[in-house]
């Protein structure tokens, strides 16, 4: 079945560092993708997505390209923020016969310091 | 505009008793989910209704798990009777029919603890 795979956290940098989370997946198909950020007690909100191959999508400073030959989706911000602690999830969706299910990896839990 | 709504936001209460959340969708969306996260288990989707219809609930646990949609403006999940184990963080989210991409909007969960 559909998975997706994040690297492992705790993630945690200094302010004004460069951020990597990588993302794998496995996927029958052309899933659309998607990056969702939780902050302390609240929901998940949609951060980014990509539909097709070679898209990148992008939001706040953040962006990930949908990279179909080594199926990733590794998200990356050039200066994060203390703001920008959070856990971060990937996931997908098969959206087989309409079906709107996400697929979500394990969450990645990011912490920026001052 | 108004988000997706769930409440309680709390619920505390003894092994044994009935706990039932409430979920109020994004008005217009044709999809609802119903999640669980636990720090163990992670992310997971227990059911999703399309137009107040149950679609797929294979992801609900148990018997003791049910969940309804009377209208498209509100759904519940229940569980009776509760155990220890159910203790989690539950979501609801919506969606629109829209094919590939269309996100999904969570509320802001409801924190379970079953004691």
């Amino acid at each position: 079945g559909n998975s997706v795979t994040q690297m492992e956290g705790p993630v945690t940098l200094s302010e004004e560092a460069f951020l990597t989370i990588n993302c794998t997946y496995t996927a029958t198909g052309y899933p659309s993708l998607f990056w969702y950020v939780q902050y302390p007690g609240e929901g998940l909100q949609l951060l980014l997505k990509a539909t097709k191959a070679d898209d990148k999508g992008s939001n706040k400073g953040f962006e990930a390209t949908y990279r179909k030959e080594t199926t990733s989706f590794h998200l990356e911000k050039g200066s994060v923020q203390v703001s920008d602690s959070a856990v971060y999830f990937c996931a997908l969706s098969d959206g087989i016969q309409g079906a709107q299910k996400l697929v979500f990896g394990q969450g990645t839990r990011l912490t920026i310091n001052p | 505009d108004a988000g997706v709504i769930q409440s309680p936001r709390h619920e505390v209460t003894e092994m044994g008793q009935e706990v039932t959340l409430r979920c109020k969708p994004i008005s217009g969306h044709d999809y609802l989910f119903w999640y669980r996260q636990t720090m163990m288990r992670g992310l997971e989707l227990l059911i999703y209704f399309n137009n107040n219809v149950p679609i797929d609930d294979s992801g609900m646990p148990e018997d003791r798990f049910s969940a309804k949609m009377p209208n498209a403006s509100f759904s519940t999940l229940k569980i009776q009777p509760s155990e220890p184990r159910d203790s989690a963080v539950y979501f609801c989210a919506s969606s629109l029919i829209g094919g590939f991409g269309s996100p999904q909007h969570f509320g802001d969960g409801t924190r379970l603890s079953i004691l």
